[in-house]
C-alpha cells in the first residue's frame, strides 16, 4: 500500500465549477497534511495546509481533513483556466514528507 | 515566504561527466534539506536528505556514491551527479523546511543526459 493516494485523474472541469480531490494516507500517526500545486515543469508550490480536522478555506481553495478516516480533501471552486495544474497531496511523517502521484486538473474556458 | 534557490535551472551535459546542483536557503537556515527526482507524469521522489555538518541520509535504492550530497553550511546543499548516463536525466528538485513541517521548493533543475 502506497503511503499517500490520490485520485488518479485527469480531472477535467468547466470554467467556474468546482473541482475536487481526494488524497489518503496510511500512517495513522501523520500530523500535518499540505496541498501543492505543479505546474508542467516547473517544481511544486504550496497552496494550502492544514493541521486539524474540519475545513480550512483560503480564497477559492478548502481544504478539508478527517483523520479517523485518514483523508484529506481539496476543493477549488470557481476553478479558472490558470489552475489548470497537477495538485500533490503530501503528509508529514517524521522527519519528511510523503506525496502522492498527483491528480492532474485541466479547467476547460 | 522562505525562499529557496536551485542553480543551475537546466543543465546539458555528457554522458560520463559530472554535474554540481546548489540548493540555497536565502532568508532562513536550513539544517535539513531534501533533494528529489521527479520523471515525467510521476511524483516527487525522495532521493536524500541533507544533514548539515554530517552524512546524508540515502533513501532506499539510490546510490550514495553516484549522487554525493554535501551540505556545508546552513544555506547551503550540494547535489553531484557523477558519472552521469541518459537514465539519470530527470528533474531534480530541493527543498527545505522552515519551522515546521512546511516545505518550500527550489526551482528545480531540469538535467539532461546526451
Amino acid at each position: 500500500q502506497k503511503e499517500v493516494e490520490q485520485n488518479s485523474g485527469p480531472l477535467s472541469v468547466p470554467e467556474g465549477a468546482i473541482a475536487s480531490l481526494n488524497c489518503t494516507y496510511s500512517d495513522r500517526g501523520s500530523q500535518s497534511f499540505f496541498w501543492y500545486r505543479q505546474y508542467s515543469g516547473k517544481s511544486p508550490e504550496l497552496i494550502m495546509f492544514i493541521y486539524s480536522n474540519g475545513d480550512k478555506e483560503d480564497g477559492r481553495f478548502t481544504a478539508q481533513l478527517n483523520k479517523a478516516s485518514q483523508y484529506v480533501s481539496l476543493l477549488i471552486r470557481d476553478s479558472q483556466p490558470s489552475d489548470s495544474a497537477t495538485y500533490l497531496c503530501a503528509v508529514s511523517g517524521l522527519d519528511k514528507l510523503s506525496f502522492g502521484a498527483g491528480t492532474t486538473v485541466t479547467v476547460r474556458a | 515566504g522562505a525562499v529557496v534557490s536551485q542553480h543551475p535551472s537546466r543543465v546539458i551535459c555528457k554522458s560520463g561527466t559530472s554535474v554540481k546542483i546548489e540548493c540555497r536557503s536565502l532568508d532562513f537556515q536550513a539544517t535539513t534539506m531534501f533533494w528529489y527526482r521527479q520523471f515525467p507524469k510521476q511524483s516527487l521522489m525522495l532521493m536524500a536528505t541533507s544533514n548539515e555538518g554530517s552524512k546524508a541520509t540515502y533513501e532506499q535504492g539510490v546510490e550514495k556514491d553516484k549522487f554525493l550530497i554535501n551540505h556545508a553550511s546552513l544555506t547551503l546543499s550540494t547535489l553531484t551527479v557523477t558519472s552521469a548516463h541518459p537514465e539519470d536525466s530527470s528533474f531534480y528538485i530541493c527543498s527545505a523546511h522552515l519551522g515546521g513541517t512546511e516545505a518550500f521548493f527550489g526551482q528545480g533543475t531540469r538535467l539532461t543526459v546526451v
